[in-house]
């Protein structure tokens, strides 16, 4: 059974830093997704790795997946305080394929 | 842009009380699921279906039932409200083809059971 875990799962970090995200999968999974979640709110799709090596960005954000190691990271580039949310990694687990996540990192930028 | 829809966004209902939860999504998924979330919380998967008449309780034990008549419509019933219920319902659909599993989600229904 696949088993997701994220770490850290709080982060405070100060706006201009650079940080990373990391996401490990127990079990082979096809595919890593990225998600955001602000509070309150529902959950809004980042990014979609396919494959082994591939690497996606948008603004200040840039994932990665790597298979081999089973491991996906969430860099995040000059944080600026719009970005403060909590950010979920979801891998596609079992014999039904369901999106399996983990507990989500709590990303907190302060001036 | 998703186009999933649940209503109603907020809910607060006495104990012992029906609520039924509405999902909708206009996009021809096949497959829709019902996932939990307790405030600041990871994501449990409660219930899925992979099509009409078909529907799968998910990971996690919930006192909730769903149907599928049409694609478009997976609705969340509780029989019987109670105050361990409270928490956030959130509805998400996806293709049902393995190699394209992305999900997406509505706005969620935040429930409270007094």
């Amino acid at each position: 059974e696949l088993k997701v875990e994220q770490n850290p799962l709080f982060l405070s970090m100060q706006e201009g830093k650079n940080y990373t995200i990391y996401c490990n999968y127990s079990t082979t999974s096809d595919r890593l997704y990225w998600y955001r979640q602000d509070p309150g709110k529902s959950l809004e799709s980042l990014f979609v790795l396919l494959s082994n090596g591939a690497v996606k960005q948008e603004g200040r954000l840039m994932a990665s997946l790597d298979t081999k190691a089973r491991l996906s990271t969430l860099h995040i580039t000059a944080a600026v305080h719009d970005l403060s949310a909590t950010y979920f990694c979801a891998g596609v687990g079992g014999s039904q394929g369901n999106l399996i996540f983990g507990k989500g990192t709590k990303l907190s930028v302060k001036p | 842009e998703a186009d999933i829809y649940q209503t109603p966004r907020y809910l607060v209902i006495g104990t012992g009380k029906k609520i039924t939860l509405e999902c909708s999504q206009t996009m021809g998924h096949d497959k829709m699921y019902w996932y939990q979330q307790d405030p600041g919380m990871e994501l449990h998967l409660i219930h899925y279906s992979y099509g009409v008449n078909s529907t799968e309780k998910g990971d996690l034990s919930s006192e909730s039932t769903v149907s599928r008549i049409r694609t478009e419509h997976f609705p969340l019933t509780l029989e019987s409200a109670r105050p361990s219920h409270t928490s956030q319902y959130l509805c998400a659909s996806s293709e049902f083809d393995r190699m394209n599993t992305e999900a997406f989600f509505g706005q969620g229904t935040r429930l409270t059971v007094v």
